[in-house]
């Protein structure tokens, strides 16, 4: 079954730069685009990131554009995003997200990321 | 990128139908059959309940049904169940390999 394990959140100060990860498992990860999204306390979904089967292309929310790097690294079925540039408005659960049909069809359980002083 | 725009709450009594909207623009919900619906309860990760505007994934209950008329999408729900009960988001894809989600629907099972 597939399995999507995030890790790497944590309590940040403004400015501040974190990397979180997320290993795959139960699918054949080479073959599949992947997806970042979050959730603020309380609030919405809000899609962030998309990355290429081979990571050479990806793709952002304005929200995160030129602060966040989305890469993969498929022999060890794990993506990544560094967040550089933290603001408090970044503050939340981000969850990975296995691609399917233009958007995801299996999500991770999340890693909280917390940005305040 | 601005977010899809779904009615903040909705509600029905069990065996009931519900009908949740989520409009969008002509740059996306318009102009693709790329429309996915998630059902999220607290504190759990989302779960996909339509995907391509009206199919199902394997195990979804056929009380859930999809459609779509020019920028405005709709997820129905038949049959309404106390485990219906969940917030549900709409997503879309928008071109230029970005997706946007609705700012989600809070479902209650009256």
């Amino acid at each position: 079954q597939v399995q999507l394990v995030e890790s790497g959140g944590g309590v940040v100060q403004p400015g501040g730069s974190l990397r979180l990860s997320c290993e795959a498992s139960g699918f054949t990860f080479s073959d599949s685009f992947m997806h970042w999204a979050r959730q603020a306390p309380g609030k919405g979904l809000e899609w962030v990131a998309f990355i290429s089967k081979e990571g050479r292309d990806a793709y952002y929310a304005d929200s995160v554009r030129g602060r966040f790097t989305f890469s993969r690294d498929n022999s060890r079925n794990t993506v990544y995003l560094e967040m550089n540039s933290l603001r408090t408005e970044d503050t939340a659960v981000y969850y990975c997200g296995k691609d399917f049909a233009w958007f995801c069809d299996y999500w991770g359980q999340g890693t909280l990321v917390t940005v305040s002083s | 990128q601005s977010a899809l725009t779904q009615p903040p709450s909705a509600s029905g009594s069990p065996g009931q139908s519900v009908t949740i909207s989520c409009t969008g623009s002509s740059s996306d919900i318009g102009n693709y059959n790329y429309v996915s619906w998630y059902q999220q309860h607290p504190g759990k990760a989302p779960k996909l309940m339509i995907y391509d505007v009206n199919k199902r994934p394997s195990g979804v209950p056929d009380r859930f049904s999809g459609s779509k008329s020019g920028n405005t999408a709709s997820l129905t729900v038949s049959g309404l169940q106390a485990e219906d009960e969940a917030d549900y988001y709409c997503a879309s894809y928008a071109g230029n390999n970005i997706r946007i989600f609705g700012g989600g629907t809070k479902l209650t099972v009256l």
